[in-house]
């Protein structure tokens, strides 16, 4: 079945600094979504991405689909103490969703 | 809209016991999923339901696990018996058109299940 990659599992950086995580799909997908879990939260969505080579941005997280659509990645610039947690990203399988193992960001201020 | 409700929010029962957490999803929304949270495994999908019918069970670990959708506003996942392993956040997710584009899940607090 489906499979979602997802790395780096873990990160930790400097408030300021920039973080990326990268997602991995082992089919081509018709969308991925993103999602984003706060410590002791649930995963609370954030943005869909449809089209291949899509780019679509909020405030500080850029979001990319490749071109193949078996990959994307969020960017974050500037990273704040708000912006720790889980990120997710998520593929459709049939009418099922699967989940990437996700990347756990922790910022030092 | 109260988003999706699930309860209780922890749960601490004794191996052995049997443990039921139940779901109340988004009015409207056609899909109701059961994620299983661990730190080991990550998310994982249990089960999920469209419109109240049993649809892939391929995720539920052993016969010890039951799920239920009466009716459209109310699903039931059941543990009997319970074992220290189930010790997890259950989460309960709902939809209006299961993975597919412009329907994202909407995933309500979680339970949070120890057992001894």
């Amino acid at each position: 079945g489906q499979q979602v990659m997802q790395i780096p599992q873990y990160q930790h950086v400097q408030e300021g600094e920039d973080f990326t995580t990268y997602c991995n799909s082992s089919t081509t997908l018709s969308n991925i979504q993103w999602y984003k879990q706060r410590p002791g939260g649930h995963p609370v969505f954030l943005i869909q991405l449809v089209k291949s080579g899509e780019v679509k941005k909020q405030k500080r997280l850029t979001f990319q689909f490749g071109e193949a659509k078996k990959n994307s990645s969020l960017h974050i610039t500037a990273t704040q103490t708000t912006d720790v947690g889980t990120y997710f990203c998520a593929g459709p399988d049939g009418n099922k969703l699967v989940f990437g193992a996700g990347t756990i960001l922790r910022v030092k201020s | 809209d109260a988003g999706v409700i699930q309860s209780p929010r922890h749960e601490v029962t004794e191996m052995g016991q049997e443990v039921t957490l139940r779901c109340k999803p988004i009015s409207g929304h056609d899909y109701l999923f059961w994620y299983r949270q661990t730190m080991m495994r990550g998310l994982e999908l249990l089960i999920y339901f469209n419109n109240n019918v049993p649809i892939d069970d391929s995720g539920m670990p052993e016969d010890r696990f039951s799920a239920k959708m009466p009716n459209a506003s109310f699903s039931t996942l059941k543990i009997q018996p319970s074992e220290p392993r189930d010790s997890a956040v259950y989460f309960c997710a709902s939809s209006r058109a299961g993975g597919h584009a412009n329907s994202p899940l909407h995933f309500g607090n979680g339970t949070r299940l120890t057992v001894t």
